[in-house]
């Protein structure tokens, strides 16, 4: 019974590629983010949501573009991988930012 | 521009013993702060926080403390037990803007 899911957990693709990856809590929580772990450990947000809106984006390229259908959901698109977007994505959620978040567990994504 | 750091990456205590981990930031207008623990393959999980207007949490064998003229904040574990093995991520907040700058992390590691 995950709190917050993202799927897939790895991903291994060519650079080029479109993929996307797919996250849902069910904690009933207002705000959703996508945070980036690079190599160097830094755990860095890209964007939030809040209610399918967003409120955040990062200075993040145009490749990635976060989609929530609705506030349980929300998905990262990115097209034409890139080496260096091979990295730790996670998925978050929170009522409230103050020690609210929780976040899922993870998808290792590995441009090749 | 690292506005949230954690300069030792890894720290080897003895089970029974205290854990000190340590945490500094630049930005003073950070006013919540927070740590997190992580397990491997595992999204990191909320463990306690402090208010800016605090100098101590505690929470169990868990306490933070906060030196706001030092903009240093530490997360002490007593006693340390094997399970606490993990990286641990300190996190900061600014006036509630749904954006956690997080540190690198240090990986804690207690020895039976």
């Amino acid at each position: 019974d995950t709190a917050v899911s993202q799927t897939p957990k790895y991903l291994v693709t060519q650079m080029g590629n479109d993929k996307s990856i797919k996250c849902e809590q069910n904690l009933g929580h207002d705000t959703m983010y996508w945070y980036k772990q690079d190599s160097k450990k830094f755990l860095k947000i890209m964007f939030s949501y809040n209610n399918k809106e967003l409120i955040i984006n990062e200075t993040v390229p145009n490749r990635f573009s976060p989609k929530s259908p609705d506030k349980a959901h929300l998905n990262l698109h990115i097209n034409s991988l890139e080496l260096g977007d091979s990295a730790v994505y996670f998925c978050a959620s929170s009522r409230l930012v103050n020690g609210g978040y929780t976040f899922g567990s993870g998808t290792r994504l590995t441009v090749v | 521009d690292q506005q949230v750091k954690q300069n030792s990456p890894s720290l080897s205590v003895q089970e029974g013993r205290i854990s000190i981990l340590n945490c500094d930031y630049t930005n003073s207008m950070f006013d919540y702060f927070l740590w997190y623990k992580k397990y491997p393959a595992e999204g990191p999980t909320f463990l306690i926080s402090i208010s800016s207007i605090k100098d101590k949490n505690e929470d169990g064998r868990f306490t933070v403390f906060l030196n706001k003229s030092a903009k240093h904040l530490s997360l002490h574990i007593v006693p340390s037990q094997p399970g606490d093995s993990a990286v641990y991520f300190c996190a900061a907040d600014q006036g509630g803007s749904e954006k956690l700058v997080f540190g690198k992390g240090t990986k804690l590691t207690v020895n039976p």
